[in-house]
């Protein structure tokens, strides 16, 4: 079993709709990150969380560490948000380094104008 | 800065042929990391370094070796290619200890074809 699970993993929208992205984990965490990664594209960091809600222009990504998920909010979506969206977590680790990320598969988003 | 380069963007090999990705950062980072991606499947991490000198096997390794003799680069060697290795290859690197500790840079990419 994958220790991140990512709902839905395929999500289409109108433009102007508000997406929301969840992501779970099993296990203990120091840190929760989301990516975007646009088709045939790089990747790249939109949040790192360890508590509450960040938030960055149209984006909003919220954590809550008892229930061990997140959720990545887009508001007013737009053509140009269609992208996959990945969660990544840093595993506690108590002893060496925990640098290392544990990923989920992935929420392709399409959004029509 | 240039962040995170990686050379090639595209290469095709034959089976049993060998290659070297190329991955440097000129951000000073300490912590490098390659993952492959494939279709249906999240980012696997291969190889990471903590540091110059310093490195470690992943979730994916076999097939692949590392290096860090300096903290800018850190290339990734495919020893003898197989078609299970065609795959997207991504290099990140971080900083921890900064404000943004752990915050994951990545590169562009490179993808592999094996034949």
């Amino acid at each position: 079993k994958n220790e991140v699970e990512q709902s839905p993993q395929n999500l289409t929208a109108q433009e102007g709709e508000f997406i929301t992205i969840n992501c779970s984990y099993s296990v203990g965490i120091s840190a929760l990150h989301w990516l975007q990664q646009h088709p045939g594209g790089g990747i790249v960091s939109l949040f790192m969380l360890s508590s509450g809600k960040k938030k960055h222009g149209r984006l909003i990504a919220t954590i809550n560490i008892q229930e061990k998920h997140s959720s990545l909010h887009i508001t007013a979506s737009h053509p140009r948000d269609s992208a996959v969206y990945i969660c990544a977590v840093r595993l506690n680790w108590s002893g060496g380094s925990n640098y290392k990320l544990t990923f989920g598969k992935g929420t392709l988003l399409t959004v029509n104008p | 800065n240039a962040g995170v380069t990686q050379t090639p963007k595209f290469q095709v090999l034959k089976t049993g042929q060998s290659m070297t990705l190329q991955c440097a950062q000129d951000m000073n980072h300490e912590y490098m990391s390659w993952y492959r991606q494939d279709p249906g499947m999240g980012l696997r991490l291969i190889h990471y370094s903590v540091g110059a000198g310093i490195t470690d096997q992943g979730e994916v390794p076999n097939g692949y070796n590392v290096s860090r003799s300096t903290t800018e680069d850190f290339p990734l060697r495919l020893l003898s290619a197989a078609p299970s290795q065609t795959s997207v290859y991504f290099c990140a690197s971080s900083r921890p200890g900064t404000t943004n500790s752990y915050e994951q840079y990545f590169g562009p990419g490179t993808r592999l074809t094996v034949t």
